[in-house]
């Protein structure tokens, strides 16, 4: 099992850019979260989608950022136009369904720095 | 709601034991903690239900005290491989997964 694909591992961009992070969730697991951390508000939870429908958006910061699960096999997270404080590492994670016992599992994130 | 955890850091010898507090003001159907090393992503160590129990693994155990919004994990003999940020997830019924701020633990040898 590959484990939960991020991609970019890295990503520099000029303020007033798109960005686009995309997550390639495991296969089988039907919940998908995206995670932001910085040092300053650590692990907030942006959106949640169960069976690729998103279930709480309610952590998404403006509306300059939008997510995205058009199949089970891939999500984005969208920012656009990026500013400068949106620098953060995100974190896509899932697990198998939204009321399983099981943890939920990370990829490795995205460090987004915005110039 | 995030949750909150208690205390912030702290500095262990090899061996030795330290508790990390973790509470809730809203109801939980779980507790999940998590163990970040620097610059990698957090990594599941166990879950909690609802139920009062306790789980072990390894030297790493935790507690879920239901009526309290409660949770306490244990590092018992500690490692130098322990070391690390320990974060708390609290999941109510709308199972979404709340992080607390984390707690950096450092072991000495």
């Amino acid at each position: 099992d590959a484990g939960v694909i991020q991609s970019p591992r890295h990503e520099v961009t000029e303020m007033g850019q798109e960005v686009t992070l995309r997550c390639k969730p495991i296969s089988g697991h039907n919940s998908l979260f995206w995670y932001r951390q910085t040092m300053m508000r650590g692990l907030e939870l942006l959106i949640y989608f169960n069976n690729n429908v998103p279930i709480d958006d309610s952590g998404m910061p403006e509306d300059r950022f939008s997510a995205k699960m058009p199949n089970a096999s891939f999500s984005t997270l969208k920012i656009q136009p990026s500013e400068p404080r949106d620098s953060a590492v995100y974190f896509c994670a899932t697990k198998p369904d939204r009321a399983s016992t099981h943890g939920i599992v990370f990829g490795s994130g995205t460090r987004l720095t915005v110039v | 709601q995030q949750p909150v955890q208690s205390p912030q850091a702290v500095i262990l010898r090899e061996g030795e034991d330290a508790v990390i507090n973790c509470s809730s003001s809203k109801a939980l159907y779980s507790v999940h903690w998590y163990r970040q090393k620097h610059g990698e992503a957090p990594i599941f160590l166990m879950i909690l239900l609802k139920g009062g129990e306790q789980k072990g693994h390894d030297k790493i155990s935790a507690s879920f005290n239901e009526k309290k919004q409660q949770s306490s994990l244990y590092l018992t003999a500690s490692q130098l491989s322990y070391s690390g940020t320990y974060f708390c997830g609290t999941e109510g019924g709308d199972y979404k997964l709340s992080f607390g701020a984390g707690t950096t633990v450092t072991v000495r040898a």
